[in-house]
């Protein structure tokens, strides 16, 4: 089974630069999430979805986008690349939120803004 | 705010060897509280998750507890294996609203 699915595995950008990760997932989840983890430290939420066309700021929105069409998809977006912005970034979904239920991780999008 | 911590930050040990790994949290109006593995330069794949209303939770050789009250989970790995090593996060909360540990980077020696 794929599970979820990103793309750029490692990415450079210029400052000033924008560019989307990808991601898709085939579990048929509602909740997709995006989170970046910095070296030494914890996972921090960016956006999430609850489902297509809804959309919701996490704990670190600021510099990106996102946008939910289908189930599957859940692309994030940089506007205007900070080297702030340099990081790992993992794409995650669930069924839902209800207590139970397991979040599962992409593999990771390493960016890298010079 | 919840804060999560996890103490000490990395660890090694020979094969065979029972550990604890110990995760904190400042909130005990927990939800969920799971923990995770990570592999060098991959993603993190759930391990165990424990709801706010059990004790503790078990898989294989991975035994996690949950104790509110005290703030404390701890993940127990009987008979450790050189394929054990990897980062070790716990998170606690709602998956939307999952706050994480930094993690502990486990080695285990053979």
């Amino acid at each position: 089974n794929a599970g979820v699915t990103q793309t750029p595995k490692f990415r450079i950008l210029k400052i000033g630069q924008s560019m989307t990760l990808q991601c898709t997932q085939d579990m048929n989840h509602n909740y997709m999430y995006w989170y970046r983890q910095d070296p030494g430290m914890g996972l921090k939420l960016i956006y999430y979805s609850v489902g297509a066309g809804i959309t919701d700021k996490g704990e670190v929105p600021n510099g990106y986008n996102v946008s939910r069409s289908t189930t599957e998809d859940f692309p994030l977006r940089l506007e205007l690349a900070a080297p702030s912005q340099t990081s790992v970034y993992f794409c995650a979904s669930s069924y839902s939120t209800d207590r139970g239920n397991t979040i599962y991780f992409g593999e990771g999008s390493w960016l890298t803004v010079v | 705010k919840q804060e999560v911590t996890q103490i000490p930050a990395a660890l090694s040990v020979p094969e065979g060897e029972n550990l604890v790994l110990n995760c904190s949290f400042t909130d005990s109006a927990i939800y969920n509280l799971q923990w995770f593995r990570q592999d060098p330069g991959k993603g993190l794949t759930s391990l165990l998750l424990i709801q706010s209303s059990q004790r503790e939770q078990t898989s294989g050789r991975l035994n996690a507890s949950l104790d509110k009250s005290s703030g404390r989970s701890t993940l127990y790995i009987a008979a450790s294996q050189p394929g054990d090593s990897a980062t070790y996060l716990c998170a606690v909360g709602a998956n939307s609203k999952l706050t994480f540990g930094k993690g502990i980077t486990l080695s285990v020696r053979p």
